[in-house]
C-alpha cells in the first residue's frame, strides 16, 4: 500500500523568502508518479507539479521545484520568492504509474505567507 | 470554458433528503472521480470510473451512489442524508495516458447537511 506523509500541518513564511514544504512517501511500487497540488481559500484544486519516479533530473515548473530523493523517499516542494498569494493549503500525492490510478493524498500543509 | 465543472457549487439540505451533484469534463479524459474533503481538508476518494465502468469503489455507505451515462459525465446521488456527510466534493478526471498531467479537478460542491 501506498502512504504519503505531510509532518508540516501549518507555516507562516516572510515574503520573498523560499520555502520548503515536505513530503514523504511509502510505495513497494518501482514506479511512481509524485505530485503536489494548491488548494487556495477559495476552494479550488490546482495541480503544480509532478516527479516520475524514474525521471533522472527533479521537477520544475517556473517558480515551483520538486527536491526529488528517492532513497528517502521525499518529494519535497520548493517555491522560490514566495508572493502573498502563494497563502494556501499545499497536498502532496502519489499514484502508481498506470493508466487508471489512483491518488494517495497526504494530510496538507496549510501556508501562510506574512507581508 | 470550464474543464471540469460540477454543480451546484453549495447545497445547504435537511437530513433525510435526497440530492445530486453533477459533474462534466470536457477534456476528453477517460477516468473520473468523485473526492471527499472532510473538515479537516483530508482527501478521500470515492468512487472512480474509467469510461463508465466503475474501478474504484472505496468503503463509502451505499447511501453514495455514483453514475456515469458517458466517459463525460460523473453524477453523485446522495440518498438520506445526514449530518457527517457535510463536507466538499470534488469531482476530478485525468487522462489515459498515465501519470505526469494529474488530475484536473472541478471547483468543488460544499455539502451542507442541518
Amino acid at each position: 500500500a501506498q502512504k504519503i506523509t505531510q509532518t508540516q500541518p501549518g507555516m507562516f513564511v516572510q515574503e520573498k523568502e523560499a520555502v520548503t514544504l515536505d513530503c514523504t512517501y511509502d510505495t513497494s511500487d518501482p514506479s511512481y508518479g509524485l505530485f503536489w497540488y494548491k488548494q487556495p481559500s477559495s476552494g479550488e484544486m490546482i495541480f503544480l507539479i509532478y516527479q516520475g519516479s524514474y525521471d533522472q533530473q527533479n521537477a520544475t515548473e517556473g517558480r515551483y521545484s520538486l527536491n526529488f530523493q528517492k532513497a528517502r523517499k521525499s518529494a519535497n516542494l520548493v517555491i522560490s520568492a514566495s508572493q502573498l498569494g502563494d497563502s494556501a493549503m499545499y497536498f502532496c500525492a502519489i499514484g502508481k504509474r498506470d493508466s487508471n490510478y489512483q491518488l494517495i493524498w497526504g494530510a496538507g500543509t496549510k501556508l501562510i505567507i506574512k507581508p | 470554458d470550464t474543464a471540469v465543472s460540477q454543480t451546484p457549487k453549495y447545497l445547504v439540505t435537511q437530513m433525510g433528503n435526497d440530492k445530486s451533484i453533477k459533474c462534466e469534463q470536457n477534456l476528453g479524459h477517460d477516468t473520473m472521480y468523485w473526492y471527499k474533503q472532510d473538515s479537516k481538508k483530508f482527501l478521500k476518494i470515492m468512487f472512480s470510473y474509467n469510461n463508465k465502468e466503475l474501478i474504484i469503489n472505496e468503503t463509502v455507505p451505499n447511501r453514495f451512489s455514483p453514475k456515469s451515462p458517458d466517459k463525460a459525465h460523473l453524477n453523485l446521488h446522495i440518498n438520506s442524508l445526514e449530518l457527517g456527510d457535510s463536507a466538499v466534493y470534488f469531482c476530478a478526471s485525468s487522462p489515459p495516458w498515465g501519470l505526469g498531467y494529474g488530475y484536473t479537478f472541478g471547483s468543488g460542491t460544499r455539502l451542507t447537511v442541518v
